[in-house]
């Protein structure tokens, strides 16, 4: 099983400013990677999949990079509704696998 | 508009079973589909997979034997049957829609498992 091993567990960030999520895998997932974002109560978000391709009507300040075993997600600049829980997820193999999340506060 | 409602949740003793159902609506070819849980406190977990007709199925570990994905593309509806569920199974289980990365999601529905 791939393991997907998210970092920080908790980013506190002031609004308008860059935040900086990570994702490794224990074993290469090429570009087969995806982030989510996850409010409480709601259903989760794709934000990006591929490694670096935007989902459909998602903001211009949520990019992704990466590939191989590490892999990022910024968001350039945080916006109140930016706070949630964000997970990065791996395809490539069976089980397909989720990070333990990272959870983006609002300084 | 992709719409994804999750039906079926509910308090169940262990050892029992309970059958999830996801109605699905605005789109019309038969896309793969997902269950994924998030057990209270915790994060997403990846149940199981079904493709577009059906006829491949995929489940984690942790449920393999246990549980049954299955569809009815007639009735636009994915199916879980959960049996001999156990107090870890306790969560909320969503579907979603695509292969590989999930495009949409349900609200989710609770299951919990406990006597």
């Amino acid at each position: 099983e791939i393991v997907m091993t998210q970092s920080p567990a908790t980013l506190s960030v002031s609004p308008g400013e860059r935040a900086t999520l990570s994702c490794r895998a224990s074993q290469s997932v090429r570009s087969y990677s995806a982030w989510y974002q996850h409010k409480p109560g709601q259903a989760p978000r794709l934000l990006i999949y591929d490694a670096s391709t935007r989902a459909s009507g998602i903001p211009a300040r949520f990019s992704g990079s990466g590939s191989g075993t590490e892999f990022t997600l910024i968001i350039s600049s945080l916006q109140s509704e930016d706070s949630a829980v964000y997970y990065c997820q791996q395809y490539k193999n069976w089980p397909w696998t989720f990070g333990q999340g990272t959870k983006v506060e609002i300084k | 508009e992709v719409q994804l409602l999750e039906s079926g949740g509910g308090l169940v003793q262990p050892g029992g079973s309970l059958r999830l159902s996801c109605a699905a609506s605005g789109f019309t070819r038969s896309y793969a589909m997902t269950w994924v849980r998030q057990a209270p406190g915790k994060g997403l977990e990846w149940v199981s997979t079904i493709n577009g007709n059906g006829d491949s199925t995929y489940y984690a570990d942790s449920v393999k034997g246990r549980f049954t994905i299955s569809r009815d593309n007639s009735k636009n509806t994915l199916y879980l049957q959960m049996n001999s569920l156990r107090a870890e199974d306790t969560a909320v289980y969503f579907c979603a829609k695509d292969w590989g990365w999930f495009g949409s999601w349900g609200q989710g529905t609770l299951v919990t498992v406990s006597s």
